[in-house]
């Protein structure tokens, strides 16, 4: 069992240029949430998502972020058009079912826009 | 004023000491979770809370519902130990996501 998957671990862009991170869950569990760790921050709650469905968006930024779960395929967090704000460390984490659960946290993403 | 504050900031031990980073929080939850996140490194789950208290090897969780407070001990401290320490927070209101805290600097000197 690989746990959670992220990649890419790194990853740099240039301003305006977009940003695809990605998420597989660990086996068997189907929730995932995305988490945002900008520098010198805590960790916010970015987007909840089962397959197929996103159930709470309420911590994604309103324009130029999105997520998805596919029914085959990891989950996407993408950014377009990125900032030097967007820089940051993105984690994401699966749990079997939703409610209070031990969620298992991937390596995380860390972007750096140039 | 965040709903969920942790204290101390930053804390510096000696190895072999007795640690307590504290948890206080002002919503209702159905659950408490304490993290651990090594520089530059991922996020662990150490515990899962809803009541009393928890240990595993020489981490001890403990929590108070009624105060909403909550305390992470770590017995016989390790420079291995030295990390960040996060709790967060499920809300009952909307339990498909975690409040954190903004963690606690852990130092542990050999």
């Amino acid at each position: 069992n690989a746990g959670v998957m992220q990649n890419p671990r790194h990853l740099v862009r240039r301003r305006g240029q977009e940003a695809r991170l990605r998420c597989s869950p660990m086996k068997g569990h189907s929730h995932v949430y995305w988490y945002r760790q900008l520098p010198e921050e805590g960790l916010k709650f970015m987007v909840y998502l089962q397959k197929e469905n996103i159930i709470d968006e309420s911590g994604m930024p309103k324009e130029r972020f999105s997520a998805e779960f596919p029914k085959e395929g990891p989950s996407i967090l993408r950014i377009q058009q990125v900032v030097r704000g967007d820089s940051a460390a993105y984690f994401c984490a699966s749990s079997p079912q939703s409610g209070a659960n031990v969620l298992t946290f991937g390596a995380g993403s860390r972007l750096t826009v140039l | 004023k965040n709903e969920v504050e942790q204290s101390p900031q930053n804390l510096t031990a000696q190895e072999g000491e007795f640690i307590t980073i504290n948890c206080s929080y002002s919503v209702g939850i159905s659950a408490l979770h304490w993290l651990q996140q090594h520089p530059g490194g991922g996020i662990v789950s150490l515990f899962m809370l809803s009541s009393g208290k928890k240990k595993h090897g020489r981490l001890i969780a403990t929590i108070n519902i009624q105060e909403k407070h909550s305390s992470l001990h770590i017995t016989a401290s390790h420079p291995r130990d030295s990390a960040v320490y996060i709790c967060a927070v499920t809300p009952a209101e909307y339990g498909n996501k975690l409040v954190f805290g903004a963690g606690t600097i852990l130092r542990v000197k050999s």
